[in-house]
């Protein structure tokens, strides 16, 4: 079993819908949270980062960070054709040193 | 800023020969990683170093791969002898706090 699952799509979705991105993980000691967005032939830049539980908002996009279930969010408020990208999501128990991926899930958002 | 700076962009050699990858990181960060992504694998840490010195190379795979980082502006990850399985895009990233800044990524084809 992977430390970290996610659902690798493909995820095709309506220009102005509401998209929900979903990880799991089976490591308690993971702390920090983060998702990034890759687009096509380039590198992952950072989106969200959130440390512990609990949601954090910025702008169209919500991180949201349950332990106890071990299950982790991001949700695209209004999407655009814009967002279309693969969303990795990251985690780890110590800072950003050793950050385990997911294997990240393909969204298309169609105009 | 001119952010992480990755070369080759594409490569393509045959097997047995040597690749070196090479990356310059964002001046002032004090850590720098490398990533290999594939389809199947996803997004891998190879080694990081901090402070230009290797830290955690637990994730390279073999012998066969070697990383270096003379000075806090330049690194190489060297792959001798390569083979067709190490095919895949190479990233490097430096960090800055808790952020992770990735490159474009060396896109490396072994036949």
């Amino acid at each position: 079993q992977k430390e970290v699952e996610q659902d690798p799509g493909p995820l095709s979705v309506p220009e102005g819908a509401i998209v929900s991105l979903n990880c799991t993980y089976s490591n308690s000691a993971f702390q920090y949270f983060m998702w990034y967005r890759q687009y096509s032939r380039k590198g992952p830049e950072l989106l969200m980062y959130t440390y512990s539980s609990g949601n954090k908002e910025d702008g169209r996009f919500t991180a949201q960070v349950d332990k106890s279930s071990k299950y982790i969010s991001l949700f695209i408020r209004d999407s655009q054709p814009s967002d279309s990208a693969t969303y990795l999501c990251a985690m780890s128990a110590g800072g950003a040193q050793k950050l385990v991926f997911g294997q990240g899930t393909r969204l298309t958002i169609n105009p | 800023d001119a952010g992480v700076i990755q070369s080759p962009r594409h490569e393509v050699t045959e097997m047995g020969q040597e690749v070196t990858l090479r990356c310059k990181p964002i001046s002032g960060h004090d850590y720098l990683f490398w990533y290999r992504q594939t389809m199947m694998r996803g997004l891998e840490l190879l080694i990081y170093f901090n402070n230009n010195v290797p830290i955690d190379d637990s994730g390279m795979p073999e012998d066969r791969f070697s990383a270096k980082m003379p000075n806090a502006s330049f690194s190489t990850l060297k792959i001798q002898p390569s083979e067709p399985r190490d095919s895949a895009v190479y990233f490097c990233a430096s960090r800055r706090s808790n952020t992770i800044y990735f490159g474009e990524g060396s896109w490396l084809t072994v036949v």
